[in-house]
């Protein structure tokens, strides 16, 4: 299985600030990767996803990808205390057929 | 458009039983993938199953095996039970397209074994 890398956090900004979540990934044949928002308790909801290289912005969230550094983030702008969660990245296998997670980065926006 | 279900949500089971759990996709979607989560290990991949087929499985012993129907519900189960079974069971249904194809999860089964 290929692997991905997340600090776990948590990563506390005050609100209004921009939060910088990052991830790397081991696979360089990885072609999709996706951003997912879990808050406690709960099941994890997809935030976006990117499959070029640049980045591609979606309201307040914007999803980076270097394929050539195996890098993807994530930013958050204009952070909310309701954006307190732990964000997941994964990638897909190269089959297609496996979607495989890091461990996630705890954020914490506080007002 | 329905979300997908999970059934149970709270299982409590003894050591050495077996358990089966259940889910049902996003209508139309034919691909479901199983999870297990816990706060040391995070999301680990089970299984994916498409049209009844399993495609993918992750590194977990043959005591955790899956199967899917062909109206695309699929149960997973879990048998002789150890104490570190103990964990959210998530599923995960997709359009089964590759890499375009974002997994919607469902709320999760809680397995507790004592």
């Amino acid at each position: 299985q290929k692997e991905v890398e997340q600090n776990s956090g948590p990563l506390s900004v005050p609100e209004g600030a921009i939060a910088s979540l990052n991830c790397t990934y081991s696979d360089r044949g990885s072609q999709s990767f996706f951003w997912y928002r879990q808050y406690s308790g709960k099941s994890p909801e997809l935030i976006m996803f990117i499959y070029s290289n640049g980045d591609k912005e979606d309201g307040r969230f914007t999803a980076q990808l270097n394929k050539a550094s195996q890098y993807v983030s994530l930013l958050i702008r204009d952070s909310q205390p309701s954006d307190s969660a732990t964000y997941l990245c994964a990638v897909y296998n190269q089959a297609g057929t496996a979607l495989i997670f890091g461990k996630g980065t705890t954020l914490s926006v506080s007002s | 458009k329905a979300g997908v279900t999970q059934t149970p949500r709270y299982l409590i089971k003894t050591r050495g039983q077996q358990v089966t759990l259940s889910c049902s996709p996003i209508s139309g979607h034919r691909s479901v993938s199983w999870y297990q989560q816990t706060p040391g290990q995070g999301l680990q991949f089970l299984f994916e199953y498409f049209s009844e087929t399993q495609r993918n499985k992750g590194n977990f012993p043959g005591r955790f095996s899956g199967r899917q129907f062909s109206n695309s519900r699929s149960e997973m189960n879990v048998s002789t039970l150890e104490l570190g079974d103990s964990a959210l069971y998530l599923c995960a249904s997709s359009n089964g397209q590759g890499f375009s194809s974002p997994l919607h999860f469902g709320n999760g089964t809680r397995l507790t074994v004592t």
